[in-house]
């Protein structure tokens, strides 16, 4: 059984453009959680999709975007790179029968030059 | 809001001791949950352990035990035998209970301890 799991694992860009990472829930698992985790910081919430709608938000501007496909995978838009962008996101999974945990991926880390 | 707090940036233990991380919160919600997450260079965030408010009973696992004082909003980690594969970040989470069937809710963390054990 495969968890969760991201693509890509290193990324580099540079200011102004855009990114799209992606995110595979763990097997079973229909709710997906984007998180940013500056270097060293604890994760921040960006947003978190269940039933292909953004279901809430953190504090992050409209240039982080999101979407949920119907095989329950999830991709996170980010417009407009600023420096500040760079960090390691990562996705978590979980159900609504698994209501305390959360599941994590690998994570991928985003250099903005 | 709710916030979590780790005043311990960075600590250390020789191998096979007891080591204990700190973590303390805010929260004016009466249950909710709690968490440690270990985060290792290799970055997966992986669950250690967690304690719904609700129980008065401390959560173990293994080598791995909480001491949660709800009164105090505290919630230490305790890892007992310390072993080299313990080196990581570590992180407390909150969580709020879920009160809609749309979703879960957040993980709130703090900003971890960096835990190195000594050979």
């Amino acid at each position: 059984d495969a968890g969760v799991t991201q693509s890509p694992t290193h990324l580099i860009k540079t200011r102004g453009q855009q990114v799209t990472l992606r995110c595979s829930p763990k097997s079973g698992h229909d709710t997906v959680s984007w998180y940013q985790q500056a270097l060293g910081q604890g994760p921040q919430f960006i947003f978190q999709y269940y039933e292909e709608e953004e279901r809430q938000r953190g504090n992050f501007p409209d240039r982080f975007s999101g979407h949920q496909f119907p095989n329950y995978s999830s991709e996170l838009n980010v417009n407009a790179l600023l420096l500040g962008d760079s960090a390691l996101y990562l996705c978590a999974s979980s159900s609504l029968y698994s209501v305390n945990e959360q599941f994590f991926g690998p994570g991928t880390r985003l250099t903005v030059l | 809001a709710q916030t979590v707090t780790q005043s311990q940036p960075e600590m250390s233990v020789q191998e096979a001791e007891t080591v204990t991380l700190s973590c303390t919160y805010d929260t004016s919600e009466n249950n909710y949950y709690l968490f440690w997450y270990k985060q290792p260079p290799s970055r997966q965030m992986i669950l250690v352990i967690r304690q719904e408010a609700y129980k008065q009973q401390n959560a173990t696992e293994n080598r791995f035990s909480v001491n949660f004082q709800k009164a105090a909003k505290s919630f230490s980690l305790k890892i007992s035998d310390s072993q080299l594969g313990d080196t990581a970040m570590y992180f407390c989470a909150f969580m709020k209970p879920r009160i809609s069937n749309f979703g879960n809710e957040k993980l709130t963390f703090g900003t971890g301890t960096r835990l190195t054990i000594i050979p």
